[in-house]
């Protein structure tokens, strides 16, 4: 099955840093989602972007929706210590109702913040 | 408390002895799906559920089997685990049609086989 890229695959900054970090795709999506996993949980999500260069913004997070509809990247400023942890981007074609289960994950970007 | 859960959260076992993973939500949610997470290879989908009685197979199915007799709960089986089923696996709901962005995820289980 297909795969999406994530960039970078690890990072390590200070806090205080801002910190960017991209997905990629060879198809197109109609929808992107960011999630984030902390140590020992499940994903969680962040946010989601359902149009072609939308710009949404969560609190130090935002997220576009790349104007390809193959790509979104995520920032998030001012990184704190509980940033920590493994952010996924995530696809859905939204071509059919129904068929709400078929994500495409990324392979995910760790970030470590150091104080 | 809204939430999904699975049992065990750790689980060691040997080649060939076959093992449940439960899941269980409690959100009335008609999508359900099983993951597993590997380094560098992020969560890949395993199988997932519409509703009672319907299954499919997502990317990398082999070697699992799972059932939707209620509408909560969605076990995955291994029948005979092998080492390369070594993995952090997560089961995640959704409410339904036009709702796939509020996946909901439950902890996960790591499961290692020797």
């Amino acid at each position: 099955g297909q795969q999406l890229n994530q960039s970078p695959q690890s990072m390590f900054i200070q806090e205080g840093e801002d910190v960017s970090m991209n997905c990629t795709s060879s198809s197109i999506f109609n929808t992107w989602l960011w999630y984030k996993q902390d140590p020992g949980e499940g994903p969680v999500l962040l946010i989601a972007l359902y149009k072609a260069g939308e710009l949404t913004s969560n609190g130090r997070l935002t997220a576009q929706f790349g104007i390809t509809r193959k790509d979104s990247f995520l920032n998030i400023s001012a990184s704190i210590p509980s940033d920590v942890g493994i952010y996924f981007c995530a696809g859905h074609p939204r071509i059919n109702t129904g068929t709400a289960s078929k994500l495409t994950f990324g392979t995910g970007t760790r970030l470590q913040v150091t104080l | 408390e809204a939430q999904v859960t699975q049992n065990p959260r750790y689980l060691i076992t040997v080649t060939g002895k076959k093992l449940t993973v439960t899941c269980s939500q409690n959100m009335n949610h008609e999508y359900m799906s099983w993951y597993r997470q590997d380094p560098g290879l992020g969560l890949r989908q395993i199988y997932y559920s519409m509703n009672v009685e319907v299954t499919d197979k997502g990317d990398v199915p082999e070697g699992y089997k799972v059932s939707r007799k209620e509408k909560r709960n969605f076990p995955l089986i291994l029948e005979s685990p092998s080492p390369n089923q070594t993995s952090l696996y997560f089961c995640a709901s959704t409410l339904g049609t036009g709702y796939f962005d509020e996946q909901f995820f439950g902890p996960g289980t790591r499961l290692t086989v020797l």
